[in-house]
């Protein structure tokens, strides 16, 4: 059964530091999610992705934050500097066209701010 | 603001037992309710509902909404310890965003 495939699955980095978290969506899937999760507390939206542009963002997705397709099979997130706060799971989904209400998650990028 | 509460937060129950979860929402614009397990990692999806009254049924799991009173219930039957996990419940908006609650925990006693 396809699936959402995330890299890299634990990531640790020094504050400040630039990361980028990759995302594999489902082939057919048009429309791709970014979330995370620190630890302890609950699912947050980040992002929603269509056609290329973002279609929504929450406030958590600020000037830091930047989102890309850059080929047809991967969905990027980056962090430009990181803060010790983003430190939580982040996780992709998508959805297809037709059942855009079903988003399939990822199995997350744990990061790890020091 | 757009809110889900589900209760309990946090419920023990043995094996065979039957659990009924429950979620109330309110939400701008509310288009479908989607239900999720959460183990170690990604949440999986479980049911999506869209109109009220109709049972979604998945095995031992079976789920519905009342999109009068804006709740959903998800109810598991002859409960395993495999179905020990964080349930969330997800009301969609008209937006297509999905707002998360804080979710129950399951855990089923052998």
């Amino acid at each position: 059964e396809p699936e959402v495939t995330q890299t890299p699955s634990h990531q640790v980095t020094q504050m400040g530091q630039e990361v980028i978290l990759r995302c594999v969506p489902i082939s057919n899937h048009l429309y791709f999610y970014w979330y995370r999760q620190i630890l302890g507390q609950k699912v947050e939206f980040l992002v929603s992705f269509y056609n290329n542009e973002i279609s929504e963002k929450s406030e958590i997705f600020d000037d830091q934050f930047s989102v890309e397709r850059p080929d047809g099979s991967n969905f990027t997130l980056k962090i430009r500097s990181t803060k010790l706060e983003d430190s939580a799971m982040y996780f992709c989904a998508s959805s297809e066209a037709r059942r855009k209400e079903t988003q399939y998650f990822g199995p997350g990028t744990r990061l790890l701010v020091l | 603001e757009d809110k889900v509460v589900q209760s309990p937060l946090s419920l023990v129950v043995h094996e065979g037992d039957t659990v009924t979860l429950n979620c109330s929402y309110e939400v701008t614009n509310f288009r479908s309710l989607l239900w999720y397990k959460q183990e170690k990692k990604a949440p999986t999806f479980l049911f999506m509902l869209t109109s009220s009254g109709i049972e979604k049924k998945s095995g031992r799991l079976s789920s519905i909404l009342d999109k009068k009173e804006l709740f959903s219930i998800l109810n598991i039957t002859a409960t395993q310890t495999g179905d020990s996990a964080v349930y969330l419940c997800t009301p969609r908006r008209g937006d297509d965003k999905i707002i998360f609650g804080k979710g129950t925990r399951l855990h089923i006693l052998p």
